[in-house]
């Protein structure tokens, strides 16, 4: 069974002060890592998804990266914009269809 | 953004009442999706749809059913409302089996 565990929960950061959440990941064949981001009220936004081990992806002050693992979302110098809920997912070759969240990883960027 | 549009947006309805919630879209894409997302919990699958007239069940599908007869159309069914349904719906789409899904803005169901 794929399980996806992200920490921490809750993460409070000082506007520009950088910080990485956590995705750790059991998966019978890994067929991809997803990051999305899920504002209050409203549907995830899909963000990045990576492959293989050693792949990195950038978006603004976002970097995503893989290991065999895990997975790290980097925050970089973040704004109040940033604030969101942040989901991680996996899919693997057991389901292919199917993708499996974590329960998230609540930011709040403090001005 | 993705066109994807959900109805109603929040409903609430009695326990033992059928409901169906519709999602839309406009970008022709083959694979549906539906989830609920509820506190405790990741988002889980209830049903996937990968064309025209072909569902199958998810992690969580006991107690709901699906259709899509159109592309653009998936339909969610309850056939007899419980309260453990209350929860957000979403739907989502994607172009690829193996690409990344884009999400509708949810519906908030509530059972009294």
């Amino acid at each position: 069974e794929d399980q996806v565990t992200q920490s921490p929960e809750a993460l409070r950061l000082q506007e520009g002060e950088s910080s990485s959440l956590n995705c750790s990941y059991t998966v019978s064949g890994l067929r991809g890592l997803f990051w999305y981001r899920q504002d209050p009220g409203k549907g995830p936004e899909f963000l990045f998804t990576l492959y293989s081990a050693g792949e990195e992806k950038e978006k603004e002050r976002l970097k995503a990266t893989l290991t065999k693992k895990e997975s790290f979302l980097h925050i970089t110098a973040p704004k109040p914009e940033d604030s969101a809920t942040y989901l991680c997912a996996v899919r693997s070759g057991a389901g292919s269809y199917q993708l499996t969240f974590g329960k998230g990883t609540k930011l709040s960027v403090i001005p | 953004d993705a066109g994807i549009t959900q109805s109603p947006r929040h409903k609430v309805t009695e326990t033992g009442t059928p409901v169906t919630l519709r999602c839309h879209q406009t970008e022709n894409h083959r694979y549906m999706y539906w989830y609920r997302q509820d506190p405790g919990h990741g988002l889980r699958l209830i049903h996937y749809s990968y064309g025209v007239k072909d569902t199958d069940k998810g992690e969580v599908s006991d107690g709901y059913s699906v259709s899509r007869s159109k592309t653009e159309d998936f339909l969610l069914t309850l056939e007899s409302a419980t309260s453990s349904q209350t929860s957000v719906y979403f739907c989502a789409i994607s172009e690829f089996d193996l690409g990344e899904q884009y999400f509708g803005p949810g519906t908030r169901l509530t059972v009294t």
